[in-house]
């Protein structure tokens, strides 16, 4: 049974840091893994899209890799604002499940 | 821009009663979803639907119904609401399978 587990569960920085968030799986045989944002008491965000047999997706400041036979993704900020902070969730879909598998997310604060 | 819409985005109900939760979306997506969302356990799965009048039990349907006459509405009940229904109920609708869901703004659902 396919399982997500995001660490750290809650991260502060200050502005301007680079940083990284991490998400795993337990099964490689994904369709897709996808990164989203959501701002307290807020439906969620689509960030970023990750196709089986791509390696990476850049939006903006954000990319995110995959690395399938690890069973790893991470999210990369640049320069963090405090606009950033929110809630970031990794989902993965396997096969011909519609299904997505959350993981619990990270809490990011950025502070000014 | 893909707008999924919710009917309510507070809701209170007393225990027993039926309750309605209406999700649309604008862009002509096959499928459609309703999760809850509570502390500590993520997004669960309710049901989703892959077509008008057709529907899949998700990962914790017991106590609920859907609905889905029309492509762009799909309705979630609660039959006999009782207080560990008290939630966050978020609804997304996506294309076919690999492609990024969107989220509506979510009802925080309250059974009293």
């Amino acid at each position: 049974k396919q399982e997500v587990t995001q660490i750290p569960a809650a991260l502060s920085v200050p502005e301007g840091e680079n940083l990284v968030l991490n998400c795993s799986f337990t099964d490689s045989a994904i369709y897709n893994l996808q990164w989203f944002r959501q701002d307290p008491g807020k439906g969620l965000t689509s960030l970023l899209l990750i196709q089986s047999s791509q390696r990476e997706q850049t939006s903006g400041r954000l990319n995110a890799s995959l690395d399938k036979s690890s069973g790893r993704s991470t999210l990369y900020i640049a320069a963090s604002q405090p606009g950033d902070s929110a809630t970031y969730l990794c989902a993965v879909s396997g096969g011909n499940n519609r299904k997505l598998i959350w993981g619990l997310g990270t809490s990011l604060a950025v502070n000014p | 821009d893909v707008k999924v819409t919710q009917s309510s985005r507070y809701l209170v109900k007393r225990t027993g009663e039926k309750v309605f939760l209406e999700c649309v979306q604008d862009m002509d997506h096959e499928n459609m979803f309703w999760y809850r969302q509570d502390p500590g356990l993520g997004l669960r799965l309710i049901y989703f639907s892959y077509d008008v009048k057709m529907k899949e039990k998700g990962d914790i349907p017991e106590g609920y119904s859907v609905s889905r006459e029309k492509k762009e509405r799909f309705s979630l009940i609660l039959e006999s609401a009782s207080t560990n229904q008290t939630s966050m109920y978020l609804c997304a609708s996506s294309l076919p399978t690999g492609y990024t869901q969107y989220f509506g703004p979510g009802t925080r659902l309250t059974v009293l």
